[in-house]
């Protein structure tokens, strides 16, 4: 059964402040694995998809990297803004077509 | 572009009832799934719609939920006999998958059985 477990469950930090989440993975051949970001109140925003290890993604602050057993999400002098909890999913080649989610990594940035 | 959009975006219903909940994807999406989220869990899967088929329904939690999509577009989640452990916001999303395998959600509908 594929499973992800993300940690920290939460983390603070400083505007200013980098920092790294994880995000561990067990899957029957990845297909591919996700980042979103949660805003209280609202849906999962797409952020990235990883589909082989070694490789890695940028979007403004935030780049993501993947190996064979984890994804890390860096946060380079995070905003206030930036707050908010971030989910990683995976999805696998067992037969079904679900994402499997992680319990998220709830981010506060403090100005 | 227009997003995925869920109605109603709260719902509060009495033990018993009958509730549905509407999701309506982006334009020519193939793909639809439902997820529920409740407090303190993650993302839970439902149900995946390609077309107007169901090909995995493994992740409804009893027989009494059930869902359906039509022209394949609009779909319909609906919970019968509502519990109180079935309060939880029921996120939809929706993919092409011809172009890649990136869900997109929906604001979600937040249903709290009372």
């Amino acid at each position: 059964e594929d499973q992800v477990t993300q940690s920290p469950e939460a983390l603070r930090l400083q505007e200013g402040e980098s920092s790294s989440l994880n995000c561990s993975y067990t899957v029957s051949g990845l297909r591919g694995l996700f980042w979103y970001r949660q805003d209280p109140g609202k849906g999962p925003e797409f952020l990235f998809t990883l589909y082989s290890a070694g490789e890695e993604k940028e979007k403004e602050r935030l780049k993501a990297t993947l190996t064979k057993k984890e994804s890390f999400l860096h946060i380079t002098a995070p905003k206030p803004e930036d707050s908010a909890t971030y989910l990683c999913a995976v999805f696998g080649q067992g037969g079904s077509e679900k994402l499997v989610f992680g319990k998220g990594t709830k981010l506060t940035v403090n100005p | 572009g227009a997003g995925v959009s869920q109605s109603p975006s709260n719902k509060v219903t009495e033990k018993g009832k009958d509730v549905e909940l509407r999701c309506d994807p982006i334009s020519g999406h193939t793909a639809l799934y439902w997820y529920r989220q409740s407090l303190g869990q993650g993302l839970e899967f439902l149900i995946y719609f390609q077309g107007n088929s169901a090909p995995d329904k493994s992740g409804l939690p009893s027989d009494r939920f059930s869902a359906e999509r039509t022209g394949g577009s609009v779909s319909t989640l609906t919970i019968q006999r509502t519990q109180q452990e079935d309060s939880a916001v029921y996120l939809c999303a929706s993919s092409s998958k011809t172009v890649s395998y990136e869900q997109y959600f929906g604001p979600g509908t937040r249903l709290t059985v009372t």
